[in-house]
């Protein structure tokens, strides 16, 4: 099963971008990168996925590294909402499963 | 449209009982999976079904899990006996078939073992 590895929190500053690291070494040419985020009591929700290129959505941006063993979501103007758990995960291009780790906990600063 | 519900929204029970939960996918949505989240840990896989296939059991953690899910609709998780380790928030997802597609998920159940 690929795994990934993420900083256990990080903190940013209401307004200001926020870059959120993601390694995934064993990463294979056919696994999908995806994002979700967990608020506080609730289920977690997509953010944004992507193979080989960047990719952008309303919500973020996600960088993929040229040899794909490392990602990083871009949230372009943190605001209060987006304190939440950012869950980095691969995807198998022929399996079920999703292993989401334990996240990486963003504090927004107002 | 309608999202993924899960019920109970939280169920407190002794130590020993059975307890269902019950999932409610999003209509057309063919892949569902069961996921068990314990206090301040992330999500831990349970089961996956996709259609009519056979289900995708091996996150399963004892022979007092198992899962149902009748074609594409309502799923139910049933934990036997169940253990004060049981206590966690249990949630559901739904989504098409696919890498590419996302998965949505429901609120899901707080289930306390006392």
């Amino acid at each position: 099963d690929a795994k990934t590895t993420q900083p256990n929190s990080m903190e940013s500053n209401e307004e200001e971008p926020v870059h959120l690291p993601c390694n995934h070494s064993t990463i294979s040419g056919t696994d999908y990168i995806h994002w979700y985020r967990q608020l506080p009591s609730q289920g977690p929700e997509y953010v944004i996925h992507g193979l080989t290129s960047n990719v952008n959505n309303r919500m973020a941006s996600l960088a993929i590294a040229e040899d794909r063993k490392s990602s990083t979501l871009i949230l372009h103007r943190a605001t209060l909402r987006d304190a939440a758990v950012y869950y980095c995960i691969l995807r198998e291009w022929a399996g079920n499963q999703f292993y989401f780790g334990t996240g990486t906990s963003l504090t927004v600063i107002p | 449209g309608a999202g993924v519900s899960q019920s109970p929204s939280n169920k407190v029970t002794e130590k020993g009982k059975d307890v269902e939960l019950r999932c409610d996918p999003i209509s057309g949505h063919t892949a569902l999976y069961w996921y068990r989240q314990r206090l301040g840990q992330g999500l831990e896989f349970l089961i996956y079904f996709q259609g009519n296939s056979a289900p995708d059991k091996s996150g399963l953690p004892s022979d007092r899990f198992s899962a149902e899910r009748t074609g594409e609709s309502v799923s139910t998780l049933t934990i036997q006996r169940t253990q004060q380790e049981d206590s966690a928030v249990y949630l559901c997802a739904s989504s098409l078939t696919g890498v590419n597609y996302e998965q949505y998920f429901g609120p899901g159940t707080r289930l306390t073992v006392t």
